[in-house]
């Protein structure tokens, strides 16, 4: 596997299930992030963890808990999700520095039910 | 703060026609400033990035973009457009003024390639 890959691809839960998302980058970066997006919206920054700390939490509700384990590994775990949190999520991971390109996972499409 | 204006959420062009999406920044600091490519159901792909080093800035797929201080823009452009173009592109801005590598992108704008 190269650059950034998540799993799954797809994942169709009810409100009151709970579920997690992986996202791996294999690029030796530093620095990882989950953002939200949802149609007819710009990106929407969720979380930005820079060597395993989270460095920012952009008022992300509690149902949205991520985890970082080590540099190469992020979840996002999901619980008790609304129909409104039904969009793609997107993983990115970069150098870590402050201009440093991201690079971008495909996304895990979610629709909550 | 950073932000990023993308003019015309929706562009249209004919098969080989000029392809030119405009992007618009503010930010207090010289910035770092980035074309993303997503084409359905996929991540964004970097297309291209402006680091200082040279105001005209060639990328992949034959696409490149302009830094124009004086207009604050960074728009992207191609000579001739291929079907596979189709996508939605986004421009976003980088710089020192924030923490980490924050981005701050644009709301996007879905290309249309024409036959």
């Amino acid at each position: 596997e190269t650059g950034v890959t998540q799993t799954p691809r797809h994942l169709v839960m009810g409100m009151t299930n709970k579920k997690s998302l992986k996202c791996e980058q294999h690029l030796g970066h530093n620095a990882m992030y989950w953002y939200k997006q949802s149609a007819k919206k710009p990106l929407e920054l969720m979380f930005v963890y820079n060597f395993k700390e989270q460095t920012e939490n952009n008022s992300v509700p509690s149902r949205f808990s991520p985890e970082c384990p080590n540099s190469s590994h992020l979840f996002l775990h999901l619980h008790t999700l609304q129909p409104e949190d039904s969009a793609l999520y997107l993983c990115a991971s970069s150098q870590g520095d402050g201009t440093d390109t991201q690079y971008f996972g495909p996304g895990t499409r979610l629709t909550v039910l | 703060a950073q932000s990023v204006t993308q003019l015309g959420s929706h562009v249209s062009v004919s098969e080989g026609a000029l392809v030119l999406l405009r992007c618009n920044y503010s930010s207090s600091v010289p910035p770092y400033l980035f074309w993303y490519v997503q084409y359905p159901n996929q991540g964004l792909q970097l297309l291209l990035k402006y680091t200082s080093a040279a105001t005209l800035v060639k990328g992949i797929n034959g696409f490149e973009a302009e830094f124009k201080k004086s207009e604050t823009s960074f728009h992207l452009t191609k000579p001739s457009a291929h079907m596979s173009d189709a996508a939605e592109y986004f421009c976003a801005v980088s710089g020192a003024e924030t923490s980490g590598s924050r981005l701050t992108f644009g709301e996007g704008t879905q290309l249309t390639v024409n036959p």
